[in-house]
């Protein structure tokens, strides 16, 4: 079955810096690729997406990136800042009504 | 913003009690599924439901697992006895269409002594 990677573990920036977290997938089939920010004690609520029908998303300062060939898609956080601090989770899917299959999680912290 | 919710949404139980989840999806939703997600670890998948019954399931939904949705609104996960490592947070998540975005929940924490 799929199986994603996500990297890193951890990742602690200063506001105003980037982040870029980074996923791996395993199953060419998978065609939808969600990105969830986790609050503490909160459900996961999705931040972006992305299909395999495009290289890139963006939305203001979040952006998705996708290779195929590859098997890996990126998650970007441009000029952070304090509220960012979470934890992301990648995913993949099949599409339709396919279950997701998270990564391991992000847990990103923004130093003011 | 319509949203998924979730009750109880901490839970005790004594190991080999039955507990059971409940979930509200988005009202127009047909699709919904329960994930769990064990302490520090992943989001991990347990059941899709569809058209009233079972779409899939993982290697964790066992016997011991059942989901219903009695009545066009509540959407269920029942844990028929419960163990020390079913301790955990459920989410229950929902999506109007194929292809659409999966909504999850605030979750339940439910703790097996």
């Amino acid at each position: 079955g799929e199986n994603v990677e996500q990297h890193p573990s951890t990742l602690s920036v200063q506001e105003g810096d980037s982040a870029v977290i980074k996923c791996t997938y395993s199953d060419s089939a998978s065609n939808y690729f969600p990105w969830y920010k986790q609050e503490l004690g909160k459900g996961p609520q999705l931040i972006i997406d992305i299909r395999s029908n495009v290289g890139e998303k963006k939305d203001q300062r979040i952006a998705v990136t996708l290779n195929k060939t590859a098997k890996h898609f990126s998650l970007h956080i441009t000029e952070t800042q304090p509220e960012d601090s979470a934890v992301y989770f990648c995913a993949a899917s099949k599409g339709g009504f396919q279950k997701l299959v998270f990564g391991t999680g992000t847990r990103l912290l923004v130093s003011p | 913003e319509p949203e998924v919710t979730q009750t109880p949404s901490h839970q005790v139980t004594q190991m080999g009690q039955e507990v059971i989840l409940r979930c509200v999806p988005i009202s127009n939703h047909l699709y919904f599924y329960w994930y769990r997600q064990i302490l520090g670890q992943k989001v991990e998948f347990l059941v899709s439901f569809y058209n009233n019954e079972i779409s899939e399931k993982s290697e964790i939904f066992d016997d011991q697992f059942s989901v219903e949705r009695p009545d066009g609104s509540n959407f269920t996960l029942k844990i028929r006895s419960t163990k020390l490592e079913d301790s955990a947070m459920y989410f229950c998540a929902s999506k109007w269409g194929v292809g659409e975005t999966q909504y999850f929940g605030p979750g339940t924490r439910l703790l097996v002594l």
